[in-house]
């Protein structure tokens, strides 16, 4: 199957710095790519859904100017926390999809840590 | 949000068939249902997904009802490495459409 990868795969930082996530779809052209947050002991949870060339859509209650994300090929796109709170501390995982393709494939994810 | 409901948990002995149900009764004609199953600290692996016939693959079967409203995922031989959380998802196929997950099946398989 697709392979998608995330870099890196864990991450600690201070409050109030920011941290930059990358998802890579490593053997195919995802021309949709989605961002997930889950917290320990829950489901997944959609945050935004970004089109290579286009800006994201942020689901219900995700803060746009503290989750940026950049679509910017076919075969990266990027999530930027800004300003970091321990809040924030999650399990962020991504997914790809192809043009035309019904599956999503989906990252590792990382585990960021505020402290 | 999600549109499907889920036992919270199960057990299975390895060896043993492990069979997942799952509800979709507000399911429409151009949804289908997929299954994915998230190993802890862990992304979600894809497993299998139909629209109406049933379906299987070297991974599982998937048993949908003749009205469409439920399904059962179908693994034929737990080991020990099946465990897991199941996460049952309805969606258009070859759309945008997002993936919303429920709170899914934590399947546990026993020695």
């Amino acid at each position: 199957g697709a392979v998608v990868s995330q870099h890196p795969s864990w991450v600690i930082c201070k409050s109030g710095t920011s941290v930059k996530i990358e998802c890579r779809s490593l053997d195919f052209q995802a021309t949709t790519m989605f961002w997930y947050r889950q917290f320990p002991k829950q489901s997944l949870m959609l945050m935004a859904t970004s089109n290579e060339g286009s800006k994201a859509t942020y689901e219900q209650g995700v803060e746009k100017d503290k989750f940026l994300i950049n679509h910017a090929s076919l075969t990266l796109s990027t999530l930027t926390v800004t300003s970091a709170h321990p809040e924030d501390s999650s399990f962020y995982i991504c997914s790809a999809r192809s043009a035309g393709g019904g599956e999503q494939f989906f990252g590792p994810g990382t585990r960021l840590t505020v402290l | 949000d999600a549109k499907t409901t889920q036992p919270t948990s199960m057990d299975c002995a390895e060896g043993r068939a492990a069979n997942l149900p799952c509800n979709h009764s507000t399911i429409s004609g151009n949804e289908y249902v997929y299954w994915y199953r998230q190993i802890h600290s862990q992304g979600p692996q894809y497993i299998i997904h139909g629209l109406k016939n049933n379906e299987t693959n070297e991974m599982a079967s998937l048993i949908i009802t003749e009205d469409r409203k439920s399904s059962t995922l179908i693994l034929p031989h737990a080991t020990l490495r099946d465990t897991a959380v199941y996460y049952c998802i309805v969606r258009v196929e070859n759309t945008g459409n997002q993936f919303y997950f429920g709170t899914g099946t934590s399947l546990t398989v026993i020695p």
